[in-house]
This record gives C-alpha cells, sequence and structure tokens, in this order.
C-alpha cells in the first residue's frame, strides 16, 4: 500500500507555459516533506523540504507549498523549459521516522 | 567529486550467481540506504545503516545481505542471484538517522539478471 500518492501520473506541458502536480501523504504523525527532481539516469536530487503547516519554498521557477492537516503539498513550475522535464517525486517522513516516496509525476516539456 | 558513488553502475549477470554493489559517500554522514527501484518504479528502501550498525531492515530476502565496514561505505550483496532481482539499486545517504533530513542519491547501479 502506497500511502504516499502523486497525482498526476505524467503530464505533457508546453515550453512557457505553467504547471503544477500534488502529492499526497498522510496527516497523522507528519514530520517532514521532501520534494525531489529525478532526471533520466541520473540520481533523485533534493529540492525542498517542509516541516510546517503552510510552508513555502521557492527555488527559481519552481516552487512548493504544504498543508499538512489536510496531508497535500504542491510543486509549481512557472514559465516551464525544456530542462525542467523531469520526475518529481515527493517522500514523506513521520515522526518515528518512517519515510515513503511517492511514484512520481513526470514532467515532459515541449518547445 | 562525486557525493555519493556506486559502482558499478552496470551489472550483467547470470542466475545464481553471488554479487556485490559498493557504495561510498564523502559527505562526512552517518547514515547509509539501499533503495530498490521496482518495476512501477517506485523507489522502496531496502536497508538503513546508521553508524555502520542497520537500523532499518524492510522485508527483504535474506539472499541480500548489507556490509558496512565504516560509515562512509554500504555494500549491498546478493546471494543466489534471480530473475526478479533485475532492478537499479541506489545507494543514498543522509546526515542523521532522524526525520526529514536530506538523502543524497548515488547515480544507481543497473542489475540485470538473464
Amino acid at each position: 500500500i502506497l500511502n504516499v500518492e502523486q497525482s498526476p501520473q505524467s503530464l505533457h506541458v508546453q515550453e512557457g507555459d505553467s504547471t503544477n502536480f500534488t502529492c499526497s501523504f498522510p496527516s497523522s504523525n507528519f514530520y517532514a516533506l521532501h520534494w525531489y527532481r529525478w532526471e533520466t539516469a541520473k540520481s533523485p536530487e533534493a529540492l525542498f523540504v517542509m516541516t510546517l503547516n503552510g510552508d513555502e519554498k521557492k527555488k527559481g521557477r519552481i516552487s512548493a507549498t504544504l498543508n499538512t492537516k489536510e496531508g497535500y503539498s504542491y510543486l509549481y513550475i512557472k514559465g516551464s523549459q525544456p530542462e525542467d522535464s523531469a520526475t518529481y517525486l515527493c517522500e514523506s517522513s513521520d515522526s518515528w521516522g518512517k519515510l515513503q516516496f511517492g511514484a512520481g509525476t513526470q514532467v515532459v516539456v515541449t518547445p | 567529486d562525486t557525493a555519493v558513488s556506486q559502482t558499478p553502475k552496470y551489472l550483467v549477470t547470470q542466475m545464481g550467481n553471488d554479487k556485490s554493489i559498493k557504495c561510498e559517500q564523502n559527505l562526512g554522514h552517518d547514515t547509509m540506504y539501499w533503495y530498490k527501484q521496482d518495476s512501477k518504479k517506485f523507489l522502496k528502501i531496502m536497508f538503513s545503516y546508521n553508524n555502520k550498525e542497520l537500523i532499518i531492515n524492510e522485508t527483504v530476502p535474506n539472499r541480500f545481505s548489507p556490509k558496512s565496514p565504516d560509515k562512509a561505505h554500504l555494500n549491498l550483496h546478493i546471494n543466489s542471484l534471480e530473475l526478479g532481482d533485475s532492478a537499479v539499486y541506489f545507494c543514498a545517504s543522509s546526515s542523521t538517522t532522524g526525520p526529514g533530513n536530506t538523502i543524497y542519491f548515488g547515480e544507481g547501479s543497473w542489475l540485470t539478471v538473464v
């Protein structure tokens, strides 16, 4: 059973358009949420870590929000570029140290 | 310098063989992990070591045995390889064992069992 779910599984975005996708996770005993960017044939790379309800993080054109009460996080990409094409993974950890990855959202940005 | 390095990157081997994948991190981290990317592309944790001690051992066949000679190394040894062991295996590390630590991944080892 995968308690961390990401949707959509994949999406295609036109270059220049903005997009967003979600990660839902168990809200009980929540401790932290990570977003990772995973390019094909490379290793996942950390983007953000968020711990507090209402957290917002930003890195360039990519930003993320966190709602720990309802158990979801959004990742936004503004003005998508081809180099944004990757799989975006979220990982949730609880206060017991148990962590779980979602299956990822594959983003394909077409010129 | 690669922070988390694993070797070999590609490994093709026959059923029944024993093989090892090595992992080293130069980040000074206390915790190291092995993950398996399954056929559905999910990343699942297999093992976690903190300062050479096993702290997480998910439901993994006994044929898989991690070995940590020091806290900078966590090697994965697999006995009697089976077809279903074909997958990408990722080594990773983090500064401590607590929740919320950022995980740094190696580039993966593609294992194909024929």
